[in-house]
């Protein structure tokens, strides 16, 4: 079992905002990354760190985190945006990586 | 940009040892404050850290595959390489090849290759 969790689905409606989070008592120490993985690709990843954006990805993808939990947001969510999310980050020890079991996004 | 290509065998047969090698174009391998690494996903499964290595030696690896993985590093081919021994069928999956990052507090992995799908099967 993953030490982050993650909701396995989540829907949103075209244009509108859709907040994905990921739990785990590692993400008190440690921030989270998180990666879009369309169907036959590979993740790519969309947020690492407090709130950093690599280049590319659209402004409408945002990060936050409080406590135990990290949170992807997307403002205003487009069709393309529709994939799995995955989060990662350290273990409890601090040894290892982990990622989350990954959320199914649908914009309807 | 720094470009990561898999290669390897495509089908592997139980008991043996997978293994794959990721080329990495645009980039030194040797540079600071990189890790190199694996990460596989299981058809129709989520993503599994195998392990990451710098260039220089230091490794880690996932507490569930430690016994039987192996990650080295070529600096004269810009290359790294992934063993995993005494495969099963729960091995199937594609295998990706990353470069793991680091800032403060935070790390990530980008590139990732195109992942190669290695088989278990006799």
């Amino acid at each position: 079992s993953s030490e982050l969790t993650q909701d396995p689905t989540v829907s949103v409606a075209l244009g509108q905002t859709v907040r994905i989070t990921c739990q785990g008592d590692s993400l008190r120490n440690y921030y989270a990354s998180w990666y879009q993985q369309k169907p036959g690709q590979a993740p790519v990843v969309v947020i690492y760190g407090k709130n950093n954006r690599p280049s590319g990805i659209p402004d409408r993808f945002s990060g936050s985190s409080s406590g135990n939990t990290a949170s992807l947001t997307i403002t205003g969510a487009q069709a393309e945006d529709e994939a799995d999310f995955y989060c990662n980050s350290r273990d409890s020890s601090g040894d290892h990586v982990v990622f989350g079991g990954g959320t199914k996004l649908t914009v309807l | 940009q720094v470009q990561l290509q898999e290669s390897g065998p495509g089908l592997v047969k139980p008991s043996e040892t997978l293994s794959l090698t990721c080329t990495v174009s645009g980039g030194s391998i040797s540079g600071s404050s990189y890790y190199w690494g694996w990460i596989r996903q299981p058809p129709g499964k989520g993503l599994e850290w195998i392990g990451s290595r710098y260039y220089s030696g230091t490794t880690y690896y996932s507490p569930s595959l430690k016994s039987r993985v192996t990650i080295s590093v070529d600096t004269s081919k810009n290359q790294f390489s992934l063993k995993l021994s005494s495969v099963t069928a729960a091995d199937t999956a594609v295998y990706y090849c990353v470069r793991e990052n680091y800032g403060d507090n935070v790390f990530w992995f980008d590139p990732w290759g195109q992942g190669t799908l290695v088989t278990v099967s006799s």
